[in-house]
């Protein structure tokens, strides 16, 4: 799978959007950008995912670049719950292990 | 909504005990996975199954078993516990209708051995 790369930490303010930044340079064409986020003492929660269209749902929007190089993730208006640890994640799904593995992640902080 | 729970949030055992985790999904997915999760090491597959009876090896299976006897259920076993198997452990499943269908994952085990 192709590495990510993510600034450890980033804030913002509650109410407005949160753009988390992931660097997948190396990126194939058959892999998949995946983003999962953490919150303290629980488990992985799956977000959103998408191939190379910008994707949408009810919980965030996926923005992919044009050469897929690098994505964005938006939290419309972030809340103090959404204080986590957010993973991006390239998958190539051709393979026959399909485990997760996690990078360091980048440390969201929400302030009031 | 996929429901993945898991029967126990914190376990406490002794060195030697047998102990069971259990896992249930409600989504009719095939696929289920054990991991382990400890500081510094990141996300750690233990075991998979990727139907009924069926189990794969992941990265650290030693001194873990699986059992799935039932779609909906999987369930990790520390044949013999010892202290290195203090963690969170974390239970996922997915649907294998399509290659890039995601991992929900239930809310996690800390399981401390003593």
């Amino acid at each position: 799978d192709a590495k990510t790369t993510q600034p450890p930490s980033m804030d913002c303010a509650e109410g407005r959007a949160a753009n988390l930044p992931c660097n997948h340079s190396t990126i194939s064409g058959n892999e998949y950008v995946y983003w999962y986020r953490q919150i303290h003492s629980q488990g992985p929660q799956y977000i959103i995912h998408g191939l190379k269209n910008n994707e949408t749902n009810e919980m965030a929007s996926l923005i992919i670049t044009e050469d897929r190089k690098s994505s964005t993730l938006i939290l419309p208006h972030a809340t103090l719950r959404d204080t986590a640890v957010y993973y991006c994640i390239v998958r190539d799904l051709t393979g026959a292990n399909s485990k997760l593995t996690f990078g360091k992640g980048i440390t969201l902080s929400v302030r009031p | 909504d996929v429901k993945v729970t898991q029967s126990s949030r914190y376990l406490v055992k002794r060195t030697g005990e047998k102990v069971f985790l259990e896992c249930v999904q409600d989504m009719d997915h095939e696929n289920m996975f054990w991991y382990r999760q400890d500081p510094g090491l990141g996300l750690r597959l233990i075991y998979f199954s990727y139907d009924v009876k069926m189990k794969e090896k992941g990265d650290i299976p030693e001194g873990y078993s699986v059992s799935r006897e039932k779609k909906e259920r999987f369930s990790l076993i520390l044949e013999s516990a010892s202290t290195n198997q203090t963690s969170m452990y974390l239970c996922a499943s997915s649907s294998a209708g399509r290659a890039n269908q995601p991992q929900h994952f239930g809310d996690g085990t800390r399981l401390s051995i003593l």
